[in-house]
């Protein structure tokens, strides 16, 4: 079965700082990969998705994730960090269609950003 | 404007009671899902359609029932609510077309069970 880890609850980093938060996959065969982003008390916003190609993946926000094939990993990144990304993110990967195509998202994880 | 659209947006029930969630899309996608946000648990998926008249069980589809009769909607029901269904439920749809992988998430119901 397809999954995703997110191995942060939370990761705290100052604003001007470069930020990571990491996500690692195990599927079958090739992963569509996805980043949303949680504001307090709103919905889900997509950020970024990795279907095939480049493996960096540039998304909104100034928000960017790395597919790493040999390490099944997708971290995202940003180069500076604000105050205004502190938000819940999380990580998911397309189920296969024998699953429907559903997303499965891993746990989240809370960025803090500090002024 | 084109997407989801969940009613309601909140709701209390008390133990026992029954209510119906309601998911519409107006985008002709295919596919829609039900989820539930938990604290610390991410987006579980509780039910998914993959087309008007067809419905299947995600992860965690206990003490909840689902019917897609038309395509653009699709209903979530808890027949006698528990205080463990307090959560926020989020609807979503899906459509693969010319190449794109998108996926229309609505703007979720909080509801409570006391």
């Amino acid at each position: 079965a397809q999954s995703v880890a997110q191995p942060e609850d939370q990761v705290n980093v100052a604003e001007g700082n470069p930020l990571t938060v990491k996500c690692t996959y195990s599927v079958s065969g090739n992963p569509y990969l996805f980043w949303y982003v949680q504001y307090p008390n709103r919905g889900l916003q997509f950020l970024l998705k990795y279907i095939t190609g480049d493996n960096l993946v540039k998304g909104s926000y100034g928000f960017e994730a790395e597919f790493n094939k040999s390490q099944t990993s997708f971290h995202l990144k940003k180069p500076s960090a604000l105050v205004s990304d502190s938000a819940l993110y999380f990580c998911a990967v397309r189920d296969s269609p024998q699953a429907g195509t559903a997303l499965i998202f891993g746990k989240g994880t809370t960025l803090s950003v500090s002024s | 404007n084109a997407g989801v659209t969940q009613t309601p947006k909140f709701r209390v029930l008390k133990t026992g009671q029954s209510m119906t969630l309601l998911c519409a899309q107006d985008m002709n996608h295919e596919y829609m899902y039900w989820y539930r946000q938990d604290p610390g648990m991410g987006l579980r998926l509780i039910h998914y359609s993959v087309g008007e008249g067809t419905t299947a069980k995600g992860e965690v589809p206990d003490g909840y029932n689902v019917s897609r009769l038309k395509k653009q909607n699709f209903l979530l029901g808890l027949e006698s609510a528990a205080p463990s269904q307090t959560s926020v439920y989020f609807c979503a749809s899906f459509r693969t077309s010319q190449g794109q992988h998108g996926y229309t998430f609505g703007s979720g119901t909080r509801l409570t069970v006391v």
